[in-house]
């Protein structure tokens, strides 16, 4: 199975900071990358995929990009909305699996 | 608007059955592969498994942690997925989502997911 690792694990951030989180796979996955949001006792949101495709809805403050092992998701002028946990997840090879999380609080 | 409605979770005991459902509207459904994905108690997601549509013969994949116990089916007449699970073990507890897979091959829009839970 290919494994996802993200970096950091949890993030602490203000209002108007721009972010970046880190996912790496354990062998190359091209660009089948998504990134996905998850609010407390929520399911999560899909906000890209191909790596740096946004889902409809999802506001342009959102960004990625990478491809083959390193990827990043970046989110500009953090909103109190914003605060939650991170989830990217390959999708080039069964079985599709899941980086940890990070999770973004405020600081 | 794309809906996934989770049913039939509850508490069960270690060695029993459950069968969930996934009641979907606003798309249609029988062009679209679906996914299980769960998430136990305060930790990360797991993918379950999948169901292919009928362009690809409904054939299915599953995480080997289920494999062999747990079976996804079905029903493009009402819109409708299911996971059986047998032989439930206790780290099966999670909520468990379905989500729909998207063209592009990755998953866009998530139920709000049901509870199950494996426990004497």
């Amino acid at each position: 199975d290919i494994q996802m690792t993200q970096s950091p694990s949890s993030l602490s951030a203000s209002v108007g900071d721009r972010v970046t989180i880190t996912c790496r796979a354990s062998q190359g996955i091209s660009n089948y990358l998504a990134w996905f949001q998850q609010k407390p006792g929520k399911a999560p949101k899909s906000l890209i995929y191909a790596a740096s495709s946004l889902q409809s809805g999802v506001p342009s403050k959102f960004s990625g990009s990478g491809s083959g092992t390193d990827f990043t998701l970046t989110i500009s002028s953090l909103q109190p909305e914003d605060f939650a946990t991170y989830y990217c997840q390959q999708y080039n090879s069964y079985p599709p699996t899941f980086g940890q999380g990070t999770r973004l609080e405020i600081k | 608007e794309v809906q996934l409605v989770e049913s039939g979770g509850g508490l069960v005991q270690p060695g029993g059955s459950l069968r969930l459902s996934c009641a979907a509207s606003g798309f249609t459904f029988s062009d679209h592969y679906m996914d299980w994905v769960r998430q136990a108690p305060g930790k990360g997601l797991e993918w379950v498994g999948r169901t292919r549509n009928k362009a690809n013969s409904y054939t299915t994949e599953y995480a080997a942690s289920v494999k062999g116990r747990f079976t996804i089916s079905r029903d493009d007449s009402k819109n409708s997925l299911y996971l059986q699970m047998n032989s439930l073990k206790t780290e099966d507890t999670a909520v468990y989502y379905c989500a729909r897979g998207a063209m592009t091959g990755q998953v866009d829009y998530w139920g709000q997911g049901t509870l199950v839970t494996v426990s004497s």
